[in-house]
């Protein structure tokens, strides 16, 4: 079955670039998200990618993806406290036909000032 | 932007007794609506996946006699949990399903605590 896996935290000092990465299994036909979730909140769609790319930027955000290695990362250019959050990486493939999106665990991101 | 509300955001209610929540898309019309169930510090996971106008589709390991979900509009969907127990205190979050493959709009939670 499909499976998303993130690393827990990191933490970074404002100003700074934050990398959160994400690992998925593979699929040729894979839809890739990251979501924002600030305490006791719901998602917030940040950006994402299809299979057939390698690269997305979207302001102060880049989407990279390595389908070799089945590896996501989001990179956060000039790291805000607002940027405080968890990031959750999620998946969903055509070819299982399974619409709901599969999360990862979740990154906690913390940004010190 | 397509918006998905849900009510209430918080509900405390006592063992045994039941909670509806609703999820619904303000401005679009969603045959299909997913439930997920976040507990605290972990992920979300899916609980069922909610079809306008028939059953739905839960997960395995729901219960669905426990989870009752009634998806009878095509912008309304009910969760209701039925004689609640303290292990149902959890986040629970509704999206609603768009027009492109993948696309979902996630409403704001409802954070369930039962005593």
């Amino acid at each position: 079955g499909e499976d998303v896996e993130q690393s827990l935290f990191l933490s970074v000092r404002e100003g700074d670039s934050s990398v959160i990465n994400c690992t998925y299994t593979d699929s040729s036909s894979t839809y890739l998200y990251w979501y924002k979730q600030e305490p006791g909140a719901g998602l917030q769609l940040l950006t994402y990618i299809f299979s057939n790319m390698d690269m997305k930027q979207d302001q102060r955000l880049t989407v990279l993806l390595n389908k070799k290695d089945k590896h996501l990362s989001l990179r956060i250019a000039d790291t805000q406290t607002g940027d405080s959050a968890i990031y959750f990486c999620a998946e969903t493939s055509r070819d299982t036909g399974r619409r709901a999106l599969t999360f990862g665990s979740g990154t906690r991101l913390q940004v010190q000032p | 932007g397509a918006v998905v509300s849900q009510h209430p955001s918080w509900v405390i209610c006592k063992s045994g007794t039941s909670v509806k929540i609703e999820c619904r898309s303000l401005d679009f019309q969603a045959t299909t609506m997913f439930w997920y169930r976040q507990f605290p510090k972990q992920s979300l996971m899916l609980m069922a996946t909610s079809n306008e106008g028939s059953k739905a589709t839960y997960e395995q390991g729901v219960e669905k006699d426990k989870f009752l979900i009634n998806h009878a509009s095509l912008t309304l969907s009910t969760l209701t949990v039925t004689s609640a127990h303290p292990e149902d205190s959890s986040f629970y979050i509704c999206s609603a399903e768009g027009t492109s493959y993948g696309e979902q709009f996630f409403g704001p939670g409802t954070r369930l605590t039962v005593l």
